[in-house]
């Protein structure tokens, strides 16, 4: 089925560990984000990527690493987790990235940091 | 650096009354304005967007927004509530050169029978 698609929909980790969020859309679109989302801040981005090979930081990129080898992919990896980055985290995508280009978004996966 | 308010975290309103959800921006340039809709365990939903033209625009399910330029306001409205419309809604701006989109942090409506 056509879409955007994260995996796992709930994870639960402990500090310190290794956590990889995927992220596959079916639309080749050009654009994807990764966004958390939390309570009294919204969404805030973490990291974007404009096609397969380029990425840049968004407003809260620290912990986080990203890769987009394909255009289809995006996964985000949480080198080391923390407490403070239990988190639901949104992935995105965008046919281009400016003016009047709607993002679609996934599911959401949310990440618990024990 | 572009930015988006949403003064309030909760509106309240009775199914068949009129609903405005409040949202505030600041650009530099020229605002590209949304409107999201979250349900509860889902991701967000495109409702609508202002580019330019006409300040009234509508959306998906009787939504509507009001752009006012001098106020700096892009207006949720909905002329009559259903209770299903009850949902968490954010606001996003883009400048027009920038390609990343800033959220407001979400105003929760909740429509009562």
């Amino acid at each position: 089925d056509a879409g955007i698609t994260q995996s796992p929909r709930y994870k639960i980790t402990e500090t310190g560990r290794q956590v990889t969020l995927m992220c596959h859309q079916t639309w080749s679109h050009s654009y994807m984000f990764w966004y958390r989302q939390d309570l009294g801040h919204g969404l805030r981005l973490i990291y974007y990527s404009a096609a397969a090979d380029i990425t840049d930081k968004g407003e809260v990129p620290d912990g986080y690493v990203v890769s987009r080898s394909k255009t289809e992919n995006f996964p985000l990896t949480l080198e080391s987790a923390t407490r403070s980055q239990t988190s639901v985290y949104f992935c995105a995508s965008s046919e281009q990235g400016n003016g009047a280009n709607v993002l679609t978004f996934g599911a959401g996966s949310r990440l618990t940091v024990l | 650096a572009q930015s988006v308010a949403q003064p309030e975290d909760q509106v309240n309103v009775a199914e068949g009354n009129p609903l405005t959800v409040k949202c505030t921006y600041s650009v530099s340039g020229n605002p590209y304005l949304f409107w999201y809709v979250q349900y509860p365990n889902r991701g967000l939903q495109f409702l609508l967007k202002y580019i330019t033209g006409d300040n009234l625009v509508k959306g998906s399910y009787g939504f509507e927004a009001e752009f006012n330029k001098s106020q700096t306001s892009f207006h949720l409205k909905k002329p009559s509530a259903l209770v299903s419309d009850s949902a968490l809604y954010f606001c996003a701006v883009r400048d027009g050169g920038y390609s990343t989109l800033t959220f407001g942090k979400g105003t929760m409506l909740l429509v009562s029978p």
